[in-house]
């Protein structure tokens, strides 16, 4: 079983600070993949990583994928209260015909004014 | 388009009950998937398919029959509930040049008494 572990599990920030979230295994991943998930609703997929080194940005959020591939952080700059959510990364391993997705336990995120 | 449709969105069943939960796409993804969300655990999968007719294990089958008929639905069936499969459901997709779930539908919280 490939175990991706999540940290830190629970964090609250001030609208306007930065953070980090990381995501960590002891696996290689093919790819990696965060999701952001509100109360009642499912995953919404925000970027996928296939690299060893890649940074991808999406306005605010930056993802890097580490060097070897077993690794990832999530970094958000300026948060806002949209921010708010479950941030769920998942690590993938080609097996066979299809890819297996193994989710970390997730960072809760709460952003207050 | 409607992307992908889980029904119900909520259910309590007794113990020794069966039911069918509903999931459907419109995007023509070949990739369909199950995944059930118990609280502080992350998304374990309990099955997938990679086409119509074709179903495979997840991590957490047992309890748990699949079927393909269509590219369109992917119905997961609870023969004898049991406590234990008290979780959120959620079903996912993808196309078939990204084998890892894009998109989820909103989930269907169940509860076994």
């Amino acid at each position: 079983t490939q175990l991706l572990e999540q940290s830190p599990q629970f964090l609250s920030i001030q609208e306007g600070e930065n953070l980090t979230v990381y995501c960590n295994s002891s696996s290689v991943f093919s790819s990696l993949q965060w999701y952001r998930q509100e109360p009642g609703e499912g995953p919404v997929l925000l970027v996928t990583v296939v690299t060893g080194g890649e940074v991808k940005k999406l306005k605010r959020l930056t993802f890097q994928f580490g060097d070897a591939r077993k690794d990832s952080s999530l970094h958000i700059t300026a948060a806002q209260p949209g921010d708010t959510g479950l941030y769920l990364c998942a690590g993938a391993a080609n097996t066979g015909t299809a890819s297996k997705l193994t989710f970390g336990t997730g960072t809760r995120l709460q952003v207050t004014l | 388009n409607a992307g992908v449709t889980q029904t119900p969105k909520f259910r309590i069943l007794k113990i020794g009950q069966s039911m069918t939960l509903q999931c459907t796409q419109d995007m023509n993804h070949n990739y369909m998937y199950w995944y059930r969300q118990d609280p502080g655990m992350g998304l374990k999968l309990i099955y997938y398919s990679v086409g119509a007719g074709i179903t495979d294990k997840g991590e957490v089958p047992n309890g748990y029959n699949i079927s393909r008929s269509t590219t369109e639905d992917f119905p997961l069936r609870l023969e004898l509930a049991a406590p234990s499969q008290t979780s959120v459901y959620f079903c996912a997709s993808s196309y078939s040049g990204n084998q890892l779930p894009g998109t989820f539908g909103s989930g269907t919280r169940l509860t076994v008494v």
